[in-house]
C-alpha cells in the first residue's frame, strides 16, 4: 500500500540554523501539506500547496519558513533559521484530488533544536 | 472561530469492551470530518470519514456517528484490542482543505 514517506526521522540542530524536511507523498497525490505536533499538544496546521504553490499557510508558518517541491516526487520544507520553540513533531501529509478529502499522513520528522 | 475539541482527553477501557470517543466542532459550515489514531512516535493514521450529509459510517469495527445539529462527532470502537491503545483525534476538514485537529482523546485498554 502506497504511504507517505519522510527523512530524516530525526534532526538536532542548533538555534539558528537551517534545517530541511523532506517528504515523498503519495505518487499520484496532488495536494501536499505540513503540519507540526508540540510534544502533547493536538496537531497544528502549518501550509497547504497545490499546483506548485502554496495554497493556504497558517500564522505559524511566517517569513523563516518556505515549502517547495524540487521535483516531481519531493515535497520539502526549509527553517531558514531554526528556533528554541520550532522542536516538535513534523508531518507531511498528501492527498488525491479535490473529490477525495482524505489526508494521509507521514511518519512524521522529530526536530530537536538546541 | 474554528476549533474542534474533545470531551474526554483520557479513556481506560477493558479488553473486550467498546469504547466511545467524543467530540465536539464548532464550524457548523464543514461537511467532512475524519478521525485519525495516533500511536507513540507515529503520524496520524487514517480511521474512517464521514461527510456532512452522513449521520453513521461504519467501517471495521468501527462507527463513526454525526449529530449536526449539536455539532458533535463520536467513534465507537467494538471489542476494544490492546492495539487500539493510542491518542484518537477528531479533525475538521476545512475550506480549502486544511484540517483543524482536536486536543486527543487518549484510549488506554486495559487486558
Amino acid at each position: 500500500e502506497p504511504e507517505v514517506t519522510q527523512t530524516p526521522s530525526h534532526q538536532v540542530t542548533q538555534m539558528g540554523q537551517e534545517v530541511i524536511l523532506r517528504c515523498v507523498p503519495i505518487s499520484n497525490h496532488l495536494y501536499f501539506y505540513w503540519y507540526r505536533q508540540i510534544l502533547g499538544q493536538k496537531v497544528e496546521f502549518l501550509v497547504s500547496f497545490y499546483n506548485n504553490e502554496i495554497s493556504e499557510k497558517s500564522e505559524i508558518f511566517d517569513d523563516q519558513f518556505s515549502v517547495e517541491r524540487p521535483d516531481g516526487s519531493n515535497f520539502t520544507l526549509k527553517i531558514r533559521s531554526t528556533k528554541l520553540e520550532d522542536s516538535a513533531m513534523y508531518f507531511c501529509a498528501s492527498r488525491n484530488n479535490v473529490g477525495e478529502k482524505t489526508q494521509y499522513f507521514g511518519p512524521g520528522t522529530r526536530l530537536l533544536v538546541l | 472561530g474554528e476549533s474542534v475539541g474533545l470531551h474526554l482527553p483520557t479513556l481506560s477501557v477493558q479488553e473486550g469492551d467498546n469504547s466511545i470517543i467524543n467530540c465536539a466542532y464548532s464550524n457548523s459550515a464543514s461537511d467532512y470530518f475524519i478521525w485519525y489514531k495516533q500511536e507513540s512516535g507515529k503520524g496520524p493514521q487514517f480511521i474512517i470519514d464521514i461527510r456532512s450529509n452522513m449521520d453513521k459510517r461504519q467501517g471495521q469495527r468501527v462507527t463513526v456517528l454525526l449529530n449536526k445539529t449539536v455539532k458533535h462527532l463520536s467513534l465507537q470502537i467494538a471489542a476494544t484490542q490492546p492495539g487500539d491503545s493510542a491518542v484518537y483525534f477528531c479533525a475538521e476538514n476545512m475550506r480549502g482543505g486544511k484540517l483543524i485537529f482536536g486536543q486527543g482523546t487518549e484510549l488506554s485498554v486495559k487486558p
